[in-house]
């Protein structure tokens, strides 16, 4: 079965660098478009970037354009997320999900349970 | 683009919920629907306006047009109680969009 694992969510104070990462297992990595979504406490989700590994490209929400970066590799179904320059804002649960369906109208069908980002001085 | 839905819906067990997703021109985008409940991920209900997941029950339904889409629950059960959020793709932004949630309560 799907499974996603983010993992290295902590405490962290503004300005300062985070990397969180996603373990997948139970499909082909490499054949999906890969997300991280946030979801601030007491919020909806907000959608943060995807990174689709067939042709390597990325996008990014505006609120994080710039200052986070998707990675990945497909051998090892690690999905990463590279937080520089961190605000108070940031603070949120970052999920790893799954798109299924092509493109612009892609899905997301499988989620992590999430990876806890605190940004306080 | 900013999607819009109503806070709360209320529904006794047994009756129609009707959640409402508006924005501009909706009806012109591919509307995904969420359910999520306490200290759970959001999981998928309804992907592509109107088809389901396997495993969703078929009282979960969907439908797009104009400028509101909506996630139709029949016969409501003390089960769906949860926080329900829309999705969409904005092509002027180049960005995935989530509504603004409503909380469903069975009263």
């Amino acid at each position: 079965q799907v499974q996603l694992v983010e993992t290295g969510g902590r405490v962290v104070q503004p300005g300062r660098s985070l990397r969180v990462s996603c373990a997948a297992s139970g499909f082909t990595f490499g054949s999906y478009g890969m997300h991280w979504v946030r979801q601030a406490p007491g919020k909806g989700p907000e959608w943060v970037a995807v990174m689709w590994f067939d042709d390597n490209k990325k996008k990014y929400a505006d609120s994080v354009k710039g200052r986070f970066t998707i990675s990945g590799d497909s051998s090892k179904n690690i999905l990463v997320l590279q937080m520089n320059s961190l605000r108070v804002e940031d603070t949120a649960l970052y999920y790893c999900a799954r798109a299924s369906g092509g493109g612009n109208t892609a899905f997301f069908d499988s989620w992590g349970q999430g990876t806890l980002v605190s940004v306080s001085p | 683009y900013v999607v819009t839905q109503p806070p709360s819906v209320s529904v006794a067990p047994g009756e129609t919920a009707r959640i409402p997703c508006g924005g501009n021109n909706i009806g012109s985008k591919t509307v995904h629907w969420y359910k999520q409940k306490p200290g759970q991920a959001p999981s998928l209900v309804i992907f592509y306006d109107s088809d389901r997941p396997s495993g969703i029950p078929e009282r979960f339904s969907g439908s797009n047009s104009g400028n509101t889409a909506t996630l139709t629950i029949n016969r409501v059960e003390a089960g769906d109680e949860a926080d329900y959020y829309c999705q969409v793709w904005d092509d002027i932004s180049d960005q995935f969009v989530f509504g603004t949630g409503s909380t469903v309560s069975v009263l």
